[in-house]
């Protein structure tokens, strides 16, 4: 069975910074799509960024970027130049690559503080 | 994007009565739903899958009698909490992808605004 470890709790970056979240998984397929996705206090689940197993470049989202590394199944999340409205919960999700499966598998999440 | 409207936002009900939530794909079908549970600072747990026109797929230790789904519409799936209790008090969160992209590998979930369910 496929799991999604978020090691992080919580992290704090200052406004203008640049944090990394962590995110590792355990799959033994080949293809699947990997997400980080934002809920903010109104708790609206929002995506930030989506990566797909079979590229090996890294996806890129205005200020968002990851960092896949599939061999060590990690998928981490860049945020740079933070802001204060990117104060939110961080899940990492993974989902399998096959027609009509669209079932998520979520991390715990991680609690992103922006300090002014 | 696509925008997925859920109902009420909260909700505060008596124990034993049940309560119903709405999931609606307001500008596309969806032949599947999907609905979530959330506890205090804890990640979204899977509870069932909705088939428009079929029965809910449930996961591994919800009770299909205590949390009822109809997927009457590509457009609406409902959850229903029958005969709630304090332990049922949770968000509850659904989305949905689109339908026209079922055969395509690369498509998103979209999120309703959840619901907060209180039972007193």
């Amino acid at each position: 069975a496929q799991t999604v470890t978020q090691s992080q709790p919580e992290m704090s970056v200052q406004e203008a910074e640049t944090v990394t979240l962590s995110c590792t998984y355990d799959t033994s397929e080949s293809d699947y799509y990997l997400f980080w996705y934002k809920q903010p206090p109104s708790r609206q689940m929002i995506l930030v960024i989506r990566q797909e197993a079979y590229k090996q470049q890294n996806a890129t989202e205005n200020r968002f970027s990851v960092n896949f590394q599939k061999a060590a199944k990690s998928f981490s999340l860049k945020i740079s130049d933070s802001q204060l409205g990117d104060a939110a919960m961080y899940f990492c999700a993974y989902r399998r690559y096959r027609s009509g499966t669209y079932k998520y598998i979520f991390g715990t999440g991680t609690r992103l503080k922006v300090l002014a | 994007g696509a925008v997925v409207s859920q109902h009420p936002s909260r909700v505060i009900c008596k124990s034993g009565t049940s309560v119903k939530i709405e999931c609606r794909s307001l500008d596309f079908q969806a032949t599947t739903m999907f609905w979530y549970r959330q506890f205090p600072k804890k990640s979204l747990m899977l509870m069932a899958t909705s088939n428009e026109g079929s029965k809910a797929t449930y996961e591994q230790g919800v009770e299909k009698d205590k949390f009822l789904i109809n997927h009457a519409s590509l457009t609406l799936s409902t959850l229903t909490v029958t005969s709630a209790h304090p332990e049922d008090s949770s968000f509850y969160i659904c989305s949905a992808p689109r339908a026209q992209a079922a055969e395509s590998q690369n498509t998103e979930a979209f999120f309703g605004q959840g619901t907060r369910l209180t039972v007193v």
